[in-house]
């Protein structure tokens, strides 16, 4: 069975960082596309990050040059490195797998909270 | 880029139909044949329902349907059962490895 589990979320200060975690299993991160997206509180889904199965990893405007994602195979594992966090960046953080262009398998979220 | 439109509600009756749009432009839903479509209930993570525009994964019922046509692709739900409500969500893939979604449409059923 397919299983995304996120954890990092946390309470930070403008400014601060965070690494959020999805701990895959069911399958191997190694050969899948994967994606972090976001969902701020009572609004809609948001693109944040993707990782090809190569390696190449891909940005939506709003958090380039201040998130990176990468993976640890071993572990089977997707990180979200979040640098210069700001109030804009609240949300429920979601990693999912990407398959045919969509988001075949979703874990159940962590929640960032970044204050002013 | 901009998210994709769609209606902010929607509604019928159990039973009816009812079907949300999801408006875009050249550069991704009329460009690539990757859209796909998400429901999501209160306080759960969002569910894959349709992908390459109509397309069913295994276990969803056929009573969804997806369609597009030029920059605009649509999701039917048919014969509306009471689990239906719920926020649905479009994406669509936007060229150079980016993803869009859509403004969301709360569907409830009357």
């Amino acid at each position: 069975e397919v299983q995304l589990v996120e954890s990092g979320g946390d309470f930070v200060q403008r400014g601060g960082s965070l690494r959020l975690s999805c701990a895959a299993s069911g399958f191997s991160i190694s050969n899948s596309y994967m994606t972090w997206v976001r969902q701020a509180p009572g609004k809609g889904l948001e693109w944040v990050s993707s990782i090809h199965i190569g390696g190449s990893t891909y940005y939506a405007d709003s958090v380039k040059g201040r998130f990176t994602i990468s993976r640890d195979n071993f572990k089977n594992t997707v990180f979200l490195q979040m640098n210069s966090l700001k109030p804009e960046d609240t949300a429920l953080y979601y990693c999912a797998r990407t398959t045919y262009g969509s988001f075949e398998y979703w874990g159940q979220g962590t929640l960032v909270t970044v204050s002013s | 880029q901009s998210a994709l439109t769609q209606p902010p509600s929607a509604s019928g009756s159990p039973g009816q139909s009812v079907t949300i749009s999801c408006t875009g432009t050249s550069s991704d839903v009329g460009g690539f044949n990757y859209v796909s479509w998400y429901q999501q209930h209160p306080g759960k993570a969002p569910k894959l329902m349709i992908y390459e525009v109509s397309k069913r994964p295994s276990g969803v019922p056929d009573r969804f349907s997806g369609s597009k046509s030029g920059n605009t692709a649509s999701l039917t739900v048919s014969g509306l059962q009471a689990e239906d409500e719920a926020d649905y969500y479009c994406n669509s893939y936007g060229g150079n490895n980016n993803y869009v979604f859509g403004t969301g449409t709360k569907v409830t059923v009357l």
